[in-house]
């Protein structure tokens, strides 16, 4: 199936320093959502997004809505251990009522 | 949100052998899914739960393979039918309402088959 391109991969950082990733894709998309996955867990919704140019925070995180509608972006400011997991991306194009297209991940470690 | 539990967490299987695996919601919600999670790989949706009648299946999956029940707004169930090594996948339940546009994701199944 479909996926968006999600960026980077992987991440290894140190504790306290900022993280960025981000999701392109080819279509517009009405919703993006940012998901975060513990190993032998379920994904974890982070933030959700619903108009073009939204910016919003959740505690360290803050994701926007890309004003092209074809990207978004997250960030994690003073990252800690309890950081470390693999983050997924998700968006709903514009036409596709109901039905989610995620990004390929990534995997963020975090060194105390 | 919504509260989901699945059942089994995991199992391990011989192949040709078949698989059901249960979602509960604590509330009813408009829509659920199946997705399909192989290892160190994204999610994958394999189809939307109807209640009351037959699965939307997304390109790659069948009926045949993946037979699903939703009898009622809190429940649903997918079957892995003869499984194969292949089949080797966490199973993600996953529900939406009319009510909030956020969607939630159950803890997994993690199937192994040998």
């Amino acid at each position: 199936g479909q996926q968006l391109n999600q960026s980077p991969q992987s991440m290894f950082i140190q504790e306290g320093e900022d993280v960025s990733m981000n999701c392109t894709s080819s279509s517009i998309f009405n919703t993006w959502l940012w998901y975060k996955q513990d190993p032998g867990e379920g994904p974890v919704l982070l933030i959700a997004l619903y108009k073009a140019g939204e910016l919003t925070s959740n505690g360290r995180l803050t994701a926007q809505f890309g004003i092209t509608r074809k990207d978004s972006f997250l960030n994690i400011s003073a990252s800690i251990p309890s950081d470390v997991g693999i983050y997924f991306c998700a968006g709903q194009r514009v036409g596709a009522t109901n039905k989610l297209i995620f990004g390929t991940g990534t995997l963020l470690a975090v060194q105390p | 949100s919504a509260v989901i539990s699945q059942k089994p967490s995991r199992d391990i299987c011989q192949r040709g052998t078949s698989l059901t695996i249960q979602c509960q919601v604590d509330s009813q919600v408009t829509m659920m899914f199946w997705y399909r999670q192989q290892p160190g790989q994204s999610l994958t949706l394999i189809a939307t739960a109807n209640q009351g009648s037959e699965a939307t299946y997304e390109s790659g999956f069948v009926i045949d393979k993946f037979p699903i029940s939703r009898p009622n707004l809190t429940f649903s169930t997918l079957t892995v039918s003869n499984m194969s090594p292949e089949d080797s996948s966490i199973y993600l339940c996953s529900v939406r309402d009319r009510s909030y546009n956020e969607q939630f994701f159950g803890p997994g199944t993690r199937l192994t088959v040998l």
